[in-house]
């Protein structure tokens, strides 16, 4: 069975860079054809859709981020990879790694989330 | 501001049937499908509604989703107390170079 899992830094300072891995376990991330997702949550915020990158291995960003972000792949290590720049305390969130069934914004796995805070 | 507007709160007693609304424009709900999510604190989101109306394996029917034009409706029937929740409409917006969308979620409150 198919089961994501976020790691990677938490406490960063103002200017840093946020780097976080999504590991897919229980198959492989090459198959089904699924675009891997990135989404981010805060309480003032909601729900926030980073981005994905697909099977193909192009990226997609949310255009209020894409000059500070690169989502990316690697397909021996079975992972997928968040790198957002030049943080601010705005960026503090839960981040969460999820499996899009169709691209489509239909994620119907996700994993338990990395909280990550910004703060000087 | 999200693309999507949800109302910020919704609340019903057990056993009544609540809706929640959420609306778009013709570049996200108007031409794509809509899916909803319930985010329970603490825990990651759940995906309740795919393609405007299809519910995963798991998700009781007494949970349905509804689409006309560009606004989307959820709807759950028999609250129950568990209920209580965030609950987060979503859609692909195909403006610009294309995106995700989430509406700004709607806090479910069962009296």
């Amino acid at each position: 069975q198919l089961q994501l899992q976020e790691s990677g830094s938490g406490l960063l300072k103002p200017s840093e860079t946020l780097s976080l891995t999504c590991t897919v376990s229980g198959g492989s991330i090459t198959s089904g054809g699924f675009s891997w997702t990135w989404i981010r949550h805060s309480p003032g915020r909601g729900l926030e859709w980073i981005g994905y990158i697909s099977q193909s291995g192009t990226a997609d960003y949310n255009p209020s981020l894409k000059s500070r972000v690169t989502i990316s792949v690697d397909r021996s290590k079975n992972q997928f990879s968040l790198k957002l720049q030049s943080l601010t305390a705005a960026d503090t969130a839960m981040y969460f790694c999820a499996k899009d069934q169709n691209g489509l914004i239909r994620l119907d796995l996700w994993g338990p989330g990395k909280m990550v805070i910004v703060s000087a | 501001q999200s693309v999507l507007t949800q109302p910020p709160s919704v609340s019903g007693t057990p056993g009544q049937r609540v809706t929640i609304s959420c609306s778009g424009d013709t570049s996200n709900i108007g031409s794509n499908p809509v899916n909803w999510y319930q985010l329970l604190p603490g825990t990651a989101p759940k995906l309740l509604i795919h393609n405007d109306n299809r519910r995963p394996a798991g998700v009781p029917d007494r949970i349905s989703g509804s689409k006309s034009g560009t606004s989307a409706s959820l709807a759950i029937s028999g609250l129950q107390p568990d209920d209580e929740a965030d609950y987060y409409c979503a859609a692909w917006d195909d403006s610009l170079t294309g995106q995700g969308v989430f509406g700004g979620g709607t806090k479910l409150t069962v009296l």
